[in-house]
């Protein structure tokens, strides 16, 4: 049963503190993303990844890091540099980078204590 | 600057009629269109695609229509049934933009019994 999967669906943060969301597909897809989605607003893309050990800044980067170690795996670390960071996050794949179909996870929400 | 407009923020029809979703774009370079069905508090599922070599794809209930020259695609849903009832995301893609895909602010559906 391939798919993409987030987790937590749930995230608590603190002032000062770094968290990891994680992203784990079993599509054998290259290609991999983060969005950021706020209320009432359309996706935004944080970070993508062609390959691993291959990433990409996107629109909305300041603040966020990733890592590509597996192809599997793009987890997503939300810097205290983030002020901001209240929002839902997106995960998604696609087969290559270029004119294809992303597919998502189902989220992870970020709020902040 | 939005690239991938949604003016309608949301859309209310009857069980059994059609729905028409909206989306317009700036961009001439974008040549790869998608529509996403998204549920609240999950992730986006793709609907249905077109090339900016098509002007119309059909699957099953749901059509997308492209007009180059306006700029400016849309989504049928024929008959829409209320488990249609969803927020609806356009996005837009350039072979030359290394697959980014740019939203629209998203449509929510109502669809009533």
């Amino acid at each position: 049963d391939g798919g993409i999967t987030q987790s937590p669906k749930y995230l608590f943060r603190k002032e000062g503190q770094n968290v990891t969301l994680s992203c784990e597909q079993n599509l054998n897809h290259d290609a991999m993303y983060w969005y950021r989605q706020d209320p009432g607003q359309g996706l935004r893309l944080i970070y993508y990844s062609q390959i691993v050990n291959d990433f990409q800044k996107g629109d909305i980067a300041e603040g966020y890091s990733v890592s590509r170690e597996k192809k599997e795996s793009f987890p997503l670390t939300v810097t205290s540099a983030q002020k901001n960071p209240t929002a839902f996050y997106l995960c998604a794949s696609s087969t290559h980078l270029g004119k294809e179909t992303q597919y998502f996870g189902p989220g992870t929400r970020l709020l902040v204590l | 600057d939005q690239q991938v407009k949604q003016n309608s923020p949301s859309l209310s029809v009857q069980e059994g009629r059609i729905s028409i979703l909206n989306c317009d774009y700036t961009n001439s370079m974008f040549d790869y269109f998608l529509w996403y069905k998204k549920y609240p508090a999950e992730g986006p599922t793709f609907l249905i695609s077109i090339s900016s070599i098509k002007d119309k794809n059909e699957d099953g209930r749901f059509t997308v229509f492209l007009n180059k020259s306006a700029k400016h695609l849309s989504l049928h849903i024929v008959p829409s049934q209320p488990g249609d009832s969803a927020v609806y995301f356009c996005a837009a893609s350039s072979s030359g933009n290394t697959g980014k895909l740019i939203f629209g602010q998203g449509t929510t559906l109502q669809v009533k019994p």
